[in-house]
């Protein structure tokens, strides 16, 4: 059965930081994997999504990286800001299910 | 605007009154999922649709009911709702499921006494 971890599980920054959320998981035979953000009270948000034959994505400031040999998964913020802060969630996808990780809390300082 | 409904957003309950949390998309999209998030478990696939009609269990259906009859709806049904239901639920959609970003709900937060 697919695991999931993240590292590390809170995070708090100054606004400006370069900064780095890891994601691991355990069977590397996914098909894709995606980056969501939840903001308290609400619902998920997808980040990016990678597919399994892809290394790298990026959207803005947001880079995410694959290793789906070692199965590990990047999400790297540039110029981290305030309204950066919410819970990064990963979720490689295994079969037809998506299996969530526990997230990483963010907090960017002003 | 597209977007994935969920009503209600906050519902307190008592022990064995059946309860119907509706879900609406409104992008077209083939694949709709209902999860429960907890805290220290993180969140957990409940049922999941690939398409009208087709309805599949995911990694916790004990205690859950789901129907697929339009393709904009999924409601969750709980017939018999105990306190261990107590849980944010959310529901999501994707265009294909496999290889298409999911898109959530706000979610429902629900309350068994």
């Amino acid at each position: 059965k697919q695991e999931v971890t993240q590292i590390p599980a809170a995070l708090s920054v100054p606004e400006g930081e370069n900064l780095v959320l890891n994601c691991s998981f355990t069977d590397s035979a996914i098909y894709n994997l995606q980056w969501f953000r939840q903001d308290p009270g609400k619902g998920l948000t997808s980040l990016l999504l990678i597919q399994s034959s892809q290394r790298e994505q990026t959207s803005g400031r947001l880079n995410a990286s694959l290793d789906k040999s070692s199965g590990r998964s990047t999400l790297y913020i540039a110029a981290s800001q305030p309204g950066d802060s919410a819970t990064y969630l990963c979720a490689p996808l295994d079969g037809q299910n998506f299996v969530f990780g526990p997230g990483t809390r963010l907090s960017v300082l002003p | 605007e597209a977007q994935v409904t969920q009503n209600p957003r906050y519902l307190i309950t008592v022990t064995g009154k059946k309860l119907t949390v509706t879900c609406s998309q409104n992008m077209n999209h083939e694949y709709m999922s209902w999860y429960r998030q907890d805290p220290g478990l993180g969140l957990r696939q409940i049922y999941y649709s690939m398409n009208v009609e087709v309805t599949d269990k995911g990694d916790v259906p004990e205690g859950y009911k789901v129907s697929r009859k339009e393709k904009r709806n999924f409601p969750l049904i709980l017939e018999s709702p105990s306190p261990n239901q107590t849980s944010l639920y959310f529901c999501a959609s994707s265009p294909e499921g496999r290889g298409s970003p999911l898109h959530f709900g706000n979610g429902t937060r629900l309350t068994v006494t």
